[in-house]
């Protein structure tokens, strides 16, 4: 299995663009989430979805934040437009519906996003 | 709000001896509890999940449940030098579906 699929791996991007991050959870995972880590507040989650649904978005800080699930296979992040203070590693992460949190979930390698 | 907290360290601790990893929470109402260890640079990992007040072991690795409490620990026997991480400690509340509220980490450093 080659586990959570994230990119880029980093992302240089000027204020005011609009980012994508990428996400192909685990096959037969059916939770997805999505996390921003930084050395300040730590691991914060924005939303997750199971089976393709959002079921909790109050972690996404604004209006410029979006999050899709198209598929089982494939989510996006998307900020626009991208500030400064966004700055931050985007983690994605799957685990199974089936058991519960008891394994926990699968991270990721994660997106290193500086916006200058 | 609820809270999860850790002391950030850095805790060190020379190579075999016990280290232990706190983490304090905030609300009476949670149902599990996770440990995941994090490289520099690297993503979290799952080490341990407890449900249960008491220890459960898992090899070099033992987690603490003390509900009444609230708190719950890690130890880690005979520390590497691999062990050299950053610890989360993670809560499930009941009530949250399947959201972990996290702590911000200890650093731990085992010294050869």
């Amino acid at each position: 299995d080659a586990g959570v699929i994230q990119s880029p791996r980093h992302e240089v991007t000027e204020m005011g663009q609009e980012v994508t991050l990428r996400c192909k959870p685990i096959s037969g995972h059916n939770s997805l989430f999505w996390y921003r880590q930084t050395m300040m507040r730590g691991l914060e989650l924005l939303i997750y979805f199971n089976n393709n649904v959002p079921i909790d978005d109050s972690g996404m800080p604004e209006d410029r934040f979006s999050a899709k699930m198209p598929n089982a296979s494939f989510s996006t992040l998307k900020i626009q437009p991208s500030e400064p203070r966004d700055s931050a590693v985007y983690f994605c992460a799957s685990s199974p519906l089936s058991v519960g949190l008891r394994y926990g979930y699968t991270f990721g390698s994660g997106t290193r996003l500086t916006v200058v | 709000q609820k809270e999860v907290e850790q002391n950030s360290g850095p805790l060190s601790v020379p190579e075999g001896a016990i280290a232990s990893l706190n983490c304090t929470y905030s609300d009476r109402v949670s149902q599990s509890f996770f440990w995941y260890r994090q490289y520099s640079g690297k993503s979290p990992e799952l080490i341990m999940s407890i449900y249960s007040n008491g220890d459960k072991e898992d090899g070099r690795f033992t987690a603490q449940l003390n509900k009444a409490s609230q708190y719950v620990s890690l130890l880690i026997r005979d520390s590497q030098p691999s062990d050299s991480a950053t610890y989360l400690c993670a809560v499930n509340y009941a009530g949250n579906n399947r959201k972990l509220i996290w702590g911000l980490g200890t650093s731990l450093a085992v010294n050869p």
